[in-house]
């Protein structure tokens, strides 16, 4: 079965630092990932996805993330945090047995600091 | 606008009644999901359409639950004897037919349970 963990439920950076997120995900078969982002009382809006090709993924708002099979990992990184950037962030995994359904992880809150 | 929409997004209702939620995907999406989701967790699977069929329900779907997509379009999502613990968002989704697809998700419909 898949699955996906994210390490940290919440990440705190200063504006205009890193951002970090990480992401590990269980899965037999190539999978299909997936990051959303989630404003308080809103739906999902997704940042990037890997289907197949470039393990080096651009995304909106200047987000990227980076598939490394080997490490069965999907982290989200930014070079340099804004205050709008404040949400909370879901990584994802799919893959062609799935009927394209996602399987989520628990989130991690990101707050940043003036 | 011509995203994913759900209606009511809000409602607060007695336990015991019942409720019904209704999702107009994006209108050349052939596939439909819904989910649900509890404060500080991600989207939990419920069940998914192709057209008007549907493929799979989650384990989570008790009895009390039933969703519907007469003629492939629309989709209703109606719980039954509501109890305290179906208080959650409900959020859906719809996609083109390709399990790497974006899936596109609507604002959500809060349920309370009181």
């Amino acid at each position: 079965a898949q699955s996906v963990t994210q390490l940290g439920s919440h990440v705190s950076v200063s504006e205009g630092a890193l951002v970090l997120l990480r992401c590990n995900y269980s899965s037999s078969v190539p999978p299909y990932l997936f990051w959303y982002v989630q404003y308080p009382n809103q739906g999902l809006q997704l940042l990037l996805k890997y289907t197949t090709g470039a393990t080096l993924v651009k995304g909106i708002n200047g987000f990227e993330a980076e598939f490394k099979k080997s490490e069965t990992s999907f982290h989200l990184t930014k070079p340099s945090a804004h205050m709008s950037d404040a949400a909370e962030y879901f990584c994802a995994v799919s893959d062609y047995n799935q009927g394209g359904k996602l399987i989520f992880g628990q989130g991690t809150e990101l707050s940043v600091k003036p | 606008d011509t995203g994913v929409s759900q209606d009511p997004r809000h409602k607060i209702t007695k336990r015991g009644q019942n409720v019904t939620f209704r999702c107009d995907p994006i209108s050349e999406h052939n596939r439909l999901y819904w989910y649900r989701q509890t404060l500080g967790q991600g989207p939990e699977f419920l069940t998914y359409f192709q057209n008007e069929a549907q493929l799979e329900k989650s384990r989570l779907l008790s009895d009390r639950f039933s969703a519907e997509r007469p003629k492939g379009s629309f989709s209703t999502l109606e719980i039954q004897r509501t109890e305290q613990g179906d208080s959650a968002m409900y959020l859906c989704a719809s996609s083109l037919d390709w399990a790497g697809n974006t899936i596109y998700f609507g604002e959500g419909s809060w349920l309370t349970v009181v």
